[in-house]
This record gives structure tokens, sequence and C-alpha cells, in this order.
């Protein structure tokens, strides 16, 4: 199975500020990463898929980047909204595995 | 979008067999994979297996004796068959879609989750 290593596991941050969620995968993927997004009591939101591309309908201030072992989001300019667990997912072959998840908060 | 819906018992019996639907309302289901994805009180995400539209699947390894997915695509209906629970199986349960369109996988819309608990 692919390993995903997310680091850190918890992230405070404030609104306004710039904050980056790092993910290794444990051998070479690609750009076969997808970031989610998850608030409290309700399903992931794709945020992200093939690394670096927006899913419709997610705002801008949401990126990512990297391929091969090294990928990461980064949220700019942080809104209240933003303050959730945030988790990485290969789709490079099965079974599917996700990082363990950042918790972001204030 | 392709609202999916799932729903099934929240208690199950240890030993018992785990059964949850996931209904697909509009949009097409070929040309996709259904997943089922889990994540237990309080920790994270973990795939457990998916289903194409013409019935092909792929389990997680540490659930292939225990596992069944099934596609009734004239219900528009996705079924996850879980035997012989014990409370390591207590989570909440997702259905996903995984849309490819010519990239990378990913699972861009879910279901609401259900959570079953396994508990005599």
């Amino acid at each position: 199975d692919i390993q995903m290593t997310q680091s850190p596991s918890s992230l405070s941050a404030s609104v306004g500020d710039r904050v980056t969620i790092t993910c290794r995968a444990s051998q070479r993927i690609s750009t076969y990463v997808n970031w989610y997004q998850q608030k409290t009591g309700k399903a992931p939101r794709l945020l992200i898929y093939d690394a670096s591309s927006l899913q419709s309908g997610v705002p801008s201030r949401f990126s990512g980047s990297g391929s091969g072992t090294d990928f990461s989001l980064t949220i700019n300019n942080l809104q209240p909204e933003d303050f959730a667990t945030y988790y990485c997912q290969q789709s490079y072959n099965t079974p599917r595995t996700f990082g363990q998840g950042t918790k972001l908060d204030i | 979008q392709v609202p999916l819906q799932d729903s099934g018992p929240g208690l199950v019996k240890p030993s018992e067999t785990l059964s949850l639907n996931c209904s697909i309302s509009g949009g097409s289901i070929s040309g996709y994979y259904w997943h089922w994805i889990r994540q237990p009180p309080g920790k994270g995400l973990d795939w457990i297996g998916h289903i194409y539209y013409s019935g092909n699947t792929k389990y997680h390894p540490s659930l292939n004796s225990r596992i069944t997915i099934s596609i009734d695509t004239s219900q528009r209906q996705v079924s996850l068959r879980l035997t012989s629970v014990t409370a390591a199986d207590t989570a909440v349960y997702y259905c996903a879609r995984g849309y490819s369109g010519g990239r990378p996988e990913a699972f861009d819309i879910w279901g609401q989750g259900t959570l079953v608990t396994v508990s005599s």
C-alpha cells in the first residue's frame, strides 16, 4: 500500500494568514494526489485534484502543488470557514489511501 | 449535481452483517467508479472498496474475505455488505463517486454518511 504522510497533524492560524500543509507519498506517484476538506459532522469535499487543479466552485485562495513524492496544499488569506480538517489522498493505485489528516484551527 | 444518499441500519450486532445502500439520484451512473469509504469515530478516512458501473470490483485487501459491493443500475443503487462485523467496523460509512475524465481519479461527490455502530 502507498503510505501518505501529512504534516503537521494540527495547525493553529488566524484569519488572513497563509498556511501550507504537506503530504509525502511512500513511493513516486506522479501527480495522482487529491486534497479534501472536512468539517465536523460533514462529508469530505474535494478541493484539489491531480495535485494542482482547482475543483469547480472552490475558492482560488486554495492551491496545490507537487509531483513524485512531495505535495502541498496552500491556503492564502484564511477565512473563518476554512477552519477544518484537510486530507491528502492518492489515486495512483488501489487500495486508495489517505493521509492521517491535518486539523486547522484558530 | 448527482446527490448520493447513504442509508442503512445504524446498529449492527457483533458477528452479524452490515448492509448499506447508496442511492444515486440524477446524472449518469455509467463511466464512473462508485466507492465506499469509512471513518471510525474521531479518526481518518479509510477506503474500503469500489465498483465500476459495469460491475467490476476492487476491495481493500484487509476486508477481502468479508466485503461485497454490488450495483443495480436500473435501481440506481450501489450496495455494501460486510460480514462478521466487530467493534472495529464501527464507523461513518460514505459512498462517493470516483471521477476521472482523462485525469487522475478523485472523489468528487459524496453521500452524507451513515454512522454504523457495532454493539450487542
